[in-house]
């Protein structure tokens, strides 16, 4: 199996401008889930999604950032407009079956997309 | 709410030393838990998992114990290699996967 996979795996941008990040999970997984990771606030779950639903986007930091799930293998997460303040490294992640079962589901994480707005 | 607390790093060993990471968790009832490793330049890999009290999950050398007595799931390994240096990762299913703070490894040959 491929892996959950990520696009752009690095970014710099400049502040006010748009940023998409990409994820295709992995195959037949149907829980997705977007972090982020920074030095100063560690691992946040910014939103979830169950069969294309978004189930808690209640860490999703502001209106300026946005996520989709148009279909089983494809998600994104946008920030319009990016700040400083929003660099960070960016995960997305994958599992199966029932969340919050403690059935002890594995998430599968992808390599990041690093990002840095300037 | 549900939390996790990781010892502080960094923590700095000679190869070959014994490996003790501290973690912690405040919850209700009995969550799975699980160790994520974080190479480098990489995203999250799970190292080891365990889904109710007294459950020992082992991987790669490593172990932890779910203790509900002392609400733990310390991290071991009985000798570290240079290469088991990254930064380790604590957690707890609840809804939602929820992590503490990592704790940094660091082992030297």
């Amino acid at each position: 199996d491929a892996g959950v996979i990520q696009s752009p795996r690095h970014e710099v941008t400049e502040m006010g401008q748009e940023v998409t990040l990409r994820c295709k999970p992995i195959s037949g997984h149907d829980y997705l889930f977007w972090y982020r990771q920074t030095m100063m606030r560690g691992l946040e779950l910014l939103i979830y999604f169950n069969n294309n639903v978004p189930i808690d986007d209640s860490g999703m930091p502001e209106d300026r950032f946005s996520a989709k799930m148009p279909n089983a293998s494809f998600s994104t997460l946008k920030i319009q407009p990016s700040e400083p303040r929003d660099s960070a490294v960016y995960f997305c992640a994958s599992s199966q079956r029932r969340w919050g079962s403690s059935s002890g589901n594995t998430i599968y994480f992808g390599e990041g997309s690093w990002l840095t707005v300037v | 709410g549900d939390s996790v607390t990781q010892m502080e790093g960094p923590v700095t060993l000679s190869e070959e030393a014994f490996l003790t990471i501290n973690c912690t968790y405040t919850a209700t009832g009995y969550p799975s838990l699980f160790w994520y490793v974080q190479y480098p330049g990489e995203g999250l890999q799970l190292l080891l998992k365990a889904t109710k009290a007294d459950d020992k999950g082992s991987n790669k050398g490593f172990e932890a114990t779910y203790r509900k007595e002392t609400t733990s799931f310390h991290l071991e390994k009985g000798s570290v290699q240079v290469s088991d240096s990254a930064v380790y990762f604590c957690a707890l299913e609840r809804g939602k996967l929820i992590f503490g703070q990592g704790t940094e490894l660091s082992v030297k040959p």
